[in-house]
């Protein structure tokens, strides 16, 4: 169970698109179609973005899309808001009823 | 509207033992997986714990495996974590989460507001 990699930081301007990524192994990311994504706002519980890949939950605006390609995982956020400011986190699947959550990418709007 | 109200964290001493709860209204209980999901101050986040609907299918991150364990009723709607034999790097933010669907697969849709455990002598 080792945890998925995610960049440390990102950035964008507002309008902008910016993807961020999450590798993970043939065990995890490469294995099951589970990956999801939360955005986490400072002192604020984590909010699901994306689940299964590429599906959004309701409310969740068209702007965030998700994919994969082998064991990576990828978030693409389009038309960059103020309020995408926040930390995002990507998971996973594991096999065997585990979950692995990435490091987390704190994506800044410039 | 869906709920998730933990309780039981605590300043706590190396080695003691500690039960978390959670309290879940507003949906069916026994139809989804639930999760435990905790955040150090400052870090990032870390799945500690899973369960199926019906307790038949539990997991466990490798940092806690033998040493906690995940419980739910589901005549009370509740969710509980006991936690033994606890460490200064169990210190964290105790989330109560809710898996979509009733399996063990993450895709976590709804969190509490956590509750903190601080384990220090």
């Amino acid at each position: 169970q080792s945890a998925l990699t995610q960049p440390p930081s990102a950035s964008g301007s507002p309008g902008q698109s910016v993807t961020i990524s999450c590798t993970g192994t043939s065990s995890d990311i490469g294995a099951y179609n589970y990956v999801s994504w939360y955005r986490q706002h400072p002192g604020k519980a984590p909010k699901l973005m994306i689940y299964e890949v590429n599906k959004r939950p309701s409310g969740v605006p068209d702007r965030f899309s998700g994919s994969t390609s082998g064991n990576t995982a990828s978030l693409t956020v389009s038309g960059l808001q103020a309020e995408d400011e926040a930390d995002y986190y990507c998971s996973s699947y594991a096999g065997s009823n585990s979950v692995v959550f990435g490091g987390g990418t704190k994506l800044t709007v410039l | 509207e869906v709920q998730l109200v933990e309780s039981g964290g605590a300043l706590v001493q190396p080695g003691r033992s500690l039960r978390l709860s959670c309290a879940a209204s507003g949906f069916s209980f026994d139809a989804n997986a639930m999760h435990w999901v905790r955040q150090a101050p400052g870090k990032g986040l870390e799945w500690v714990s899973g369960i199926n609907w019906n307790s038949g299918s539990i997991g466990y991150a490798d940092s806690v495996k033998g040493r906690f364990t995940i419980s739910r009723d589901n005549a009370k709607s509740s969710l509980y974590l006991q936690m033994n034999s606890l460490r200064a790097e169990d210190t964290a933010l105790y989330y109560c989460t809710r898996g979509m669907g009733q399996l063990v697969r993450g895709r976590i849709d709804y969190w509490g507001q956590g509750t903190l455990v601080t384990v220090s002598s």
